[in-house]
């Protein structure tokens, strides 16, 4: 049973559109949350992360909300780029042994020019 | 550089063949994990490690082994791989206690025939 659930699999978007994947949890235990973004034939980036102690966190074009009463956290890329493209990992570790980790299926984007 | 660093990067074997896949990390990290990659399963992890001879089983452990005698290093045996194991296998740093940003190694194709 997959501890965190993904969604969509697969993201369209046209060049200097908003991408939204969205990420949902059940175990309550959960204590950070990052999002990896991978390119074909590379190992998965770190490209921002989340505690839960905040509902939002920007860096760049890259957004991450959290819902912490709905169990919920998405990513928001704005003005998406060609380079973009990649697919995009949630995951969550929790509290007290941050060396676990679950991740989400992954969201393969393609932002068309 | 500071990286991770996987060998081989491809391996075709065959069923009952013990192979072993080395990592190496050069930030001086204490945590490494393995992870694997299938599609519509995102990553899975494998086993990690809180440091030299401390080593636990993550999610799905099961027909793989790992040791930690040094550490940098940390290598994932398959004493007798199946057909169910060829994946996209990654080794993963962190840091610290404290620092939660985990660094991937380039993955390492495994077909087992």
């Amino acid at each position: 049973q997959q501890q965190v659930k993904q969604s969509p699999q697969s993201l369209i978007v046209q060049k200097g559109g908003i991408s939204i994947i969205n990420c949902a949890y059940e175990n309550t235990a959960f204590d950070y949350f990052p999002w990896y973004q991978q390119f074909p034939g590379k190992g998965p980036a770190l490209l921002i992360a989340i505690r839960p102690d905040v509902s939002e966190k920007k860096e760049g074009r890259f957004t991450i909300s959290f819902n912490k009463s709905a169990k919920q956290f998405s990513l928001h890329i704005m003005d998406s780029q060609p380079g973009d493209s990649a697919t995009y990992f949630c995951a969550a570790s929790m509290r007290g042994n941050f060396n676990k980790f679950y991740f989400g299926s992954g969201t393969k984007l393609n932002v068309k020019p | 550089e500071a990286q991770v660093t996987q060998n081989p990067r491809y391996l075709i074997t065959v069923t009952g063949k013990k192979l072993t896949v080395t990592c190496s990390q050069n930030m001086n990290h204490e945590y490494m994990s393995w992870y694997r990659q299938d599609p519509g399963l995102g990553l899975r992890q494998i086993y990690y490690s809180m440091n030299v001879e401390v080593t636990d089983k993550g999610d799905v452990p099961e027909g793989y082994k790992v040791s930690r005698k040094e550490k940098r290093n940390f290598p994932l045996i398959l004493e007798s791989p199946s057909p169910n194991q060829t994946s996209l296998y990654f080794c993963a740093s962190r840091g610290t206690v404290s620092s939660y940003e985990q660094y991937f190694g380039p993955g390492t194709r495994l077909t087992v025939t």
